[in-house]
């Protein structure tokens, strides 16, 4: 089963313009993290937010976690061309005491096309 | 260069045959991890493994194997039962065991003829 669920789907943008992607899950977990994936390409990890942080900054990337709400977004500013490429969520997920499996699960992913 | 190494990238089968993927890693991490990956969909766990000689079913193992004889290496055989293999494979690995982030190869693309 799929844990995240990403929205939207696809974005599409011009440069300079802010993109926002949501992500949400089922399950408790201990971190949230964010990948992006060029076309036909293995994922690069962007940004890992723990379950008691609320926000994380890196770069142009601001990353949100609310556990209430069972949900995350990935906020990219001034975007760019470059940006173009498909975004996923993933999560780790625990048990009910907290201990986690080792077991990552991804969402469906957002497709970004950033316009030069 | 330190890394996760798939081979082939590209590997074309024939129904009915057993195909084994390669996955090396030289980053002496502990946990690995494959993902099928459908066309215009998200990752979905086949197998992890977070120990050597120890490895768990992810969402999706029917019709997959896998071993875990040596730290840096986790190879997956795609059997005659998975019904629908054509799909991009992606090994993974991270140091932690329970956290941390992925580092992934550059997949495998598996087509069945």
């Amino acid at each position: 089963s799929q844990q995240g669920e990403e929205d939207p789907q696809a974005l599409s943008i011009q440069e300079g313009e802010n993109a926002t992607m949501n992500c949400s899950y089922k399950t408790s977990i201990n971190n949230l993290q964010w990948y992006r994936q060029n076309s036909g390409r293995g994922l690069v990890h962007l940004i890992l937010i723990r379950s008691n942080e609320r926000e994380k900054h890196s770069g142009r990337l601001r990353v949100t976690l609310d556990t209430s709400k069972k949900s995350s977004s990935l906020l990219i500013t001034a975007s760019r061309a470059a940006d173009t490429a498909s975004y996923f969520c993933a999560t780790d997920e625990v048990d009910a005491g907290g201990t986690s499996y080792g077991k990552l699960t991804f969402g469906q992913g957002t497709i970004l096309t950033v316009h030069p | 260069d330190g890394g996760i190494t798939q081979s082939p990238k590209y590997l074309f089968r024939k129904e009915g045959q057993n195909v084994t993927l390669s996955c090396e890693q030289n980053l002496n991490h502990d946990a690995m991890y494959w993902y099928r990956q459908d066309p215009g969909q998200g990752l979905r766990l086949i197998y992890y493994s977070q120990i050597v000689n120890d490895f768990q079913k992810g969402d999706i193992a029917e019709g997959y194997s896998v071993s875990r004889e040596k730290k840096e290496s986790f190879p997956l055989t795609v059997t005659s039962a998975q019904k629908n293999p054509t799909a991009f494979y992606l090994c993974a690995s991270r140091t932690g065991r329970f956290t941390g982030e992925l580092f992934f190869g550059e997949g495998s693309r598996l087509t069945v003829l």
